[in-house]
C-alpha cells in the first residue's frame, strides 16, 4: 500500500533563509508521480511543484524545489529565501501508476511559520 | 479558465441532521474527487469519479455517506445522519486525465465546504 509520511509537525524559519520540508514515501509502484501542495490559512490547496518517478532531473518552480532521491524514498521541498507569505501547511502527495484506481494520497502536513 | 466551484462554503447541522456539498468541476476534466480534510491533518480521499463512473469509493463510510456525478459533471456529496466527527472541511478537485503519472495531471482543489456538526 502506499503511505506518506511527513515528520514535521511544524518549522519556524527566518524570514530570507532557506528550508526544507521532509517527506518520504512508501510504495511499490515503478511509476508513480510526487506532489506538494500549499495550504494557507484561507484554505485552498495550492500546487507548487510535480516530480515524476522516472524524472533523471530534480523538480524546480521558481523558489521551490525538490530535492527527490529515488532510492531513499524522499522527496523533500526545499523553498529558497522564504519569505512571510510563505507561512502556511504544506502537503506532500503521491500518486500511483497508470490505472483506473490511480488516486493521490496525501500526508499529514508541516505548518511552515517564517519569522520576519 | 473557471476553477472548481462549490458550494455551500460554510454548513452547521446539528448530530443526525442531512447535508449535502455540491462540486462543479473545471470544464473538461475527466476525474472528479472528494476528500475530507479534518483541522490539523491531511486531506483523505473519500471518493474518486472517473466521468459518472465510481473509481475508487474505498475509505467513503457508506452507511452514511453517499456521493453521485450524474452526466460526468458536477458532483454531491451527502451525509445522512451526520455524526459530530463529521465535522470537517469537503475538498473537491478534478484533474484533466485519469491515471497519468504526468506533471500535466495535477489535482485543482475548489475552496472547500467547511461542516461544523453540533
Amino acid at each position: 500500500a502506499q503511505k506518506i509520511t511527513q515528520t514535521q509537525p511544524g518549522m519556524f524559519v527566518q524570514e530570507k533563509e532557506a528550508v526544507t520540508l521532509d517527506c518520504t514515501y512508501d510504495t511499490s509502484d515503478q511509476s508513480y508521480g510526487l506532489f506538494w501542495y500549499k495550504q494557507p490559512s484561507s484554505g485552498e490547496m495550492i500546487f507548487l511543484i510535480y516530480q515524476g518517478s522516472y524524472d533523471e532531473q530534480n523538480a524546480t518552480e521558481g523558489r521551490y524545489s525538490l530535492n527527490f532521491q529515488k532510492a531513499r524514498k524522499s522527496a523533500n521541498l526545499v523553498i529558497s529565501a522564504s519569505q512571510l507569505g510563505d507561512s502556511a501547511m504544506y502537503f506532500c502527495a503521491m500518486r500511483g501508476p497508470y490505472s483506473s484506481a490511480s488516486k493521490i494520497i496525501f500526508g499529514s502536513g508541516t505548518r511552515l511559520s517564517i519569522r520576519p | 479558465e473557471a476553477g472548481v466551484a462549490q458550494s455551500p462554503r460554510y454548513k452547521i447541522i446539528e448530530k443526525r441532521q442531512s447535508v449535502a456539498f455540491w462540486c462543479n468541476p473545471i470544464s473538461g476534466h475527466a476525474t472528479l474527487y472528494w476528500y475530507q480534510q479534518i483541522l490539523g491533518q491531511g486531506p483523505k480521499l473519500l471518493i474518486q469519479f472517473q466521468n459518472n463512473g465510481v473509481v475508487d469509493d474505498s475509505q467513503l463510510p457508506k452507511d452514511r455517506f453517499s456521493a453521485e456525478r450524474l452526466k460526468g459533471v458536477d458532483s454531491t456529496l451527502k451525509i445522512q445522519p451526520a455524526k459530530l466527527e463529521d465535522s470537517a472541511v469537503y475538498l473537491c478537485a478534478s484533474s484533466l486525465l485519469v491515471g497519468v503519472v504526468s506533471g500535466a495531471n495535477v489535482l485543482t482543489f475548489g475552496a472547500g465546504s467547511r461542516l461544523t456538526v453540533l
